[in-house]
C-alpha cells in the first residue's frame, strides 16, 4: 500500500523560480530517495539521502531530511521548462521502495 | 545502452488473455524488482529477486501473477486471465545488493498494459 504524502500535489511556476516539494513518510527508514518521471515514462533517480544525513546537494537539487518529523523536502533552484515532470519520494526500509503519490511540477517558459 | 530495458513497451489485450513481460536489468546488478503504477499514483512494489531467488512478494501479487528469473539475469512477469483492473504501467528496476552506497534502484521505461 502507498505510504507517505507529498505536498503539494501540483505546482506551477515560471522558469527561473525555485520549486520546493515536501514529502512525509511513516516508517523508520534506511534512506529516502527522490525520483523524477516524465509523462508516461520510467523513473529517473535524482538523489538519495541516508537516515543519518540532514542535507544533500546535487547540481540544482537540494534535499533535506528531518527524521524527527519524518519529512523530507526537495528544492530545485533556477527551474527550467525541462524540469516539468512528476517528482516522487520513496522511502527505503528493507528492500522495497515505498512511493508517495508525487508532485506534478509544471515550469512555464 | 546499458540501462534497464523492458519489452514490450505497450501491450493491449482482451480480458481473460494471458500476457508476459520481460525485463533485462543492468548486467552487474544482482537484484531485480517489479512495480506497478496506475494513473496518478506512485509505483507500488510487487516482488523482487536476488539472483534467481524470489525473496519477497507483495500481497498485491495475486495468484494470477507469476514472476521468474531463471538464470539470475532477465526476468519475466506473467499475468494470467487478465482483468480490466490489471491495466497499469509495469515497471522493472535493478540494483546491486544494498550497502556501501549501492541502494539506488534504476528503473526501466516500463510496459504499459491496457486490458479491454
Amino acid at each position: 500500500s502507498q505510504q507517505g504524502e507529498e505536498d503539494p500535489q501540483a505546482l506551477s511556476i515560471q522558469e527561473g523560480e525555485n520549486a520546493t516539494m515536501n514529502c512525509s513518510y511513516k516508517t523508520s527508514i534506511n534512506n529516502l530517495q527522490w525520483y523524477r518521471q516524465n509523462s508516461g515514462r520510467g523513473l529517473v533517480h535524482l538523489i538519495l539521502i541516508r537516515s543519518n544525513e540532514r542535507e544533500k546537494h546535487s547540481g540544482r537539487l537540494r534535499v533535506t531530511l528531518d527524521t524527527s518529523k519524518k519529512s523530507s523536502s526537495l528544492l530545485i533552484t533556477a527551474s527550467r521548462a525541462a524540469d516539468t515532470a512528476s517528482y516522487f519520494c520513496a522511502e527505503t526500509s528493507g528492500s522495497r521502495l515505498t512511493f508517495g503519490e508525487g508532485t506534478q511540477l509544471t515550469v512555464n517558459p | 545502452d546499458t540501462g534497464v530495458s523492458q519489452d514490450p513497451r505497450h501491450k493491449i489485450t482482451k480480458r481473460g488473455q494471458n500476457v508476459t513481460f520481460r525485463c533485462d536489468p543492468i548486467s552487474e546488478h544482482n537484484r531485480l524488482y517489479w512495480y506497478r503504477q496506475t494513473l496518478g499514483q506512485g509505483p507500488e512494489f510487487l516482488t523482487y529477486f536476488q539472483n534467481e531467488a524470489q525473496l519477497e512478494k507483495s500481497r498485491l501479487l495475486s495468484d494470477r501473477f507469476s514472476a521468474e528469473r531463471p538464470k539470475g539475469s532477465f526476468s519475466t512477469l506473467e499475468i494470467q486471465r487478465t482483468e480490466q483492473g490489471d491495466s497499469a504501467m509495469y515497471l522493472c528496476a535493478s540494483s546491486s545488493t544494498p550497502g556501501q552506497g549501492r541502494e539506488t534502484q534504476y528503473f526501466g521505461p516500463g510496459t504499459r498494459l491496457l486490458v479491454l
